[in-house]
């Protein structure tokens, strides 16, 4: 079964502690993307990566931190540093970042800090 | 920076009924997409229509783009209860090695029996 998965589903956070999202995909793609969703929002970019060990920071990387280091997986770490982290982040992959490429998307993670 | 707006920001319609979402956007662009979200769920791809291009179909969707006015509209015809769902559109720019989506703000569909 070929996918993109998430966890956790919900996660919740004290203020100052750093969290990590996990995305795994199976899809054999080269890029990963992590966007953040606040509600009635659309989506917005935080960082993606192309290929392995490779990373780009999007239109909102502050606060946020990420590794590439196996291709199916680009876990998001969300820092003490992010001043408004409570938010529904989706993480998807795509068979590589040129062109414009369809992008698939994980379930999603949805994080509250307390 | 989000590049679409779509409108309307909500359409409610009875079962059967077409639904019509448009969504303009600022710069050029290389294609544009159109994403389906069930409520706190992930987005999936509907369609993909590049700036060379007028029109698409894929089963009861219809997509146009006009680059002149820039902006695309989505029509979902002969719609269902279980077409309810926000719908956003995404653009492409030529970035150089990176492609990224910029997202609209979405439109809600509620479709009711």
């Amino acid at each position: 079964d070929g996918g993109i998965t998430q966890s956790p589903k919900y996660l919740f956070r004290k203020e100052g502690q750093n969290v990590t999202l996990s995305c795994e995909q199976n899809l054999n793609h080269d890029a990963m993307y992590w966007y953040r969703q606040d509600p009635g929002q659309g989506l917005r970019l935080i960082y993606y990566s192309q290929i392995v060990n490779d990373f780009q920071k999007g239109d909102i990387a502050e606060g946020y931190s990420v590794s590439r280091e196996k291709k199916e997986s680009f876990p998001l770490t969300v820092t003490s540093a992010q001043k408004n982290p409570t938010a529904f982040y989706l993480c998807a992959s795509s068979i590589y970042s040129g062109g414009g490429n369809e992008q698939f998307f994980g379930p999603g993670t949805r994080l509250t800090v307390l | 920076s989000q590049q679409g707006e779509e409108d309307p920001q909500a359409l409610s319609i009875q079962e059967g009924e077409n639904a019509t979402m448009n969504c303009s956007y600022k710069t050029s662009i290389n294609n544009l997409q159109w994403y389906r979200q069930n409520s706190g769920r992930g987005l999936v791809h509907l369609i993909l229509i590049r700036s060379n291009e007028r029109e698409k179909h894929s089963g009861r969707l219809r997509v146009t783009l006009d680059t002149s006015k820039k902006s695309s509209s989505l029509l979902i015809t002969a719609s269902r209860a279980a077409d309810t769902a926000s719908y956003f559109c995404a653009t492409v720019q030529n970035t150089g090695t990176a492609s990224k989506l910029t997202f609209g703000t979405g439109t809600r569909l509620q479709v009711t029996l």
